[in-house]
């Protein structure tokens, strides 16, 4: 199975900060790579699809970048709403496996 | 509204059994290919079985194969998974989630809690 890794495993910031997080896959995905949020005691939600194409109704403050073994998330200006663990995940072939998550804390 | 109900979660003895449900509304479910992805407590989360919108197709990840069947009635627009052989590593909040296009999961439902323990 493909194995993906974020960092950093958790993060604090305040509101208005830039946040961004990265995702490594163990060989080249290209750009097969979905972004999800999870808030505290909920489920998680897909945010984004082919590293960079976001759902409609997430905001534009979310981007994704990347491709091959290494993506990134970017938030631009973390709001209340945003605190959350972060997962990525690969969708090149079965199965489909999940990062290990990043959870971003109130400074 | 897309919605999706888990049900079935419990306590449960290794070796014992569950039969978890998800009931859909909102969407056409008989279109749909659906899967069980499963969340350990604290951990990212894993997906566990698909089934193709009829139902004749259905895949599993390794560690559940030969113990987990996973099927639908699409008359009753409801999902289900057997958990038989259920081991302590069982233990997760499973749900349940519409594979949109090759893995990509949404909306997903709230989840039942699978606890595994003697």
């Amino acid at each position: 199975d493909i194995q993906m890794t974020q960092s950093p495993s958790s993060l604090f910031a305040s509101v208005g900060d830039r946040v961004t997080i990265t995702c490594r896959a163990s060989q080249n995905i290209g750009d097969y790579l979905n972004w999800y949020q999870q808030r505290p005691g909920g489920s998680p939600r897909l945010l984004m699809y082919a590293a960079s194409t976001l759902l409609g109704g997430v905001p534009s403050r979310f981007s994704g970048s990347g491709s091959g073994t290494e993506f990134t998330l970017t938030i631009s200006s973390l709001q209340p709403e945003d605190f959350a663990t972060y997962f990525c995940q690969h969708s090149y072939r079965t199965p489909g496996t999940f990062g290990p998550g990043t959870k971003v804390d109130a400074k | 509204e897309v919605q999706l109900l888990e049900s079935g979660g419990g306590l449960v003895q290794p070796g014992g059994s569950l039969r978890l449900s998800c009931r859909a509304s909102g969407f056409s479910f008989s279109s749909q290919l659906m899967s069980w992805v499963r969340q350990a407590p604290g951990r990212g989360p894993e997906w566990v079985s698909g089934i193709s919108p009829g139902g004749e197709g259905t895949s599993y990840t390794d560690a559940v194969k030969g113990r987990f069947t996973n099927s639908r009635d699409n008359s009753r627009d409801t999902m289900y998974l057997q958990m038989d052989s259920l081991r302590v590593e069982d233990t997760a909040v499973y749900y349940c989630v519409i594979d949109l296009s090759g893995w990509r999961f949404d909306p997903w439902g709230q989840g039942t809690l699978v606890t595994v323990s003697s």
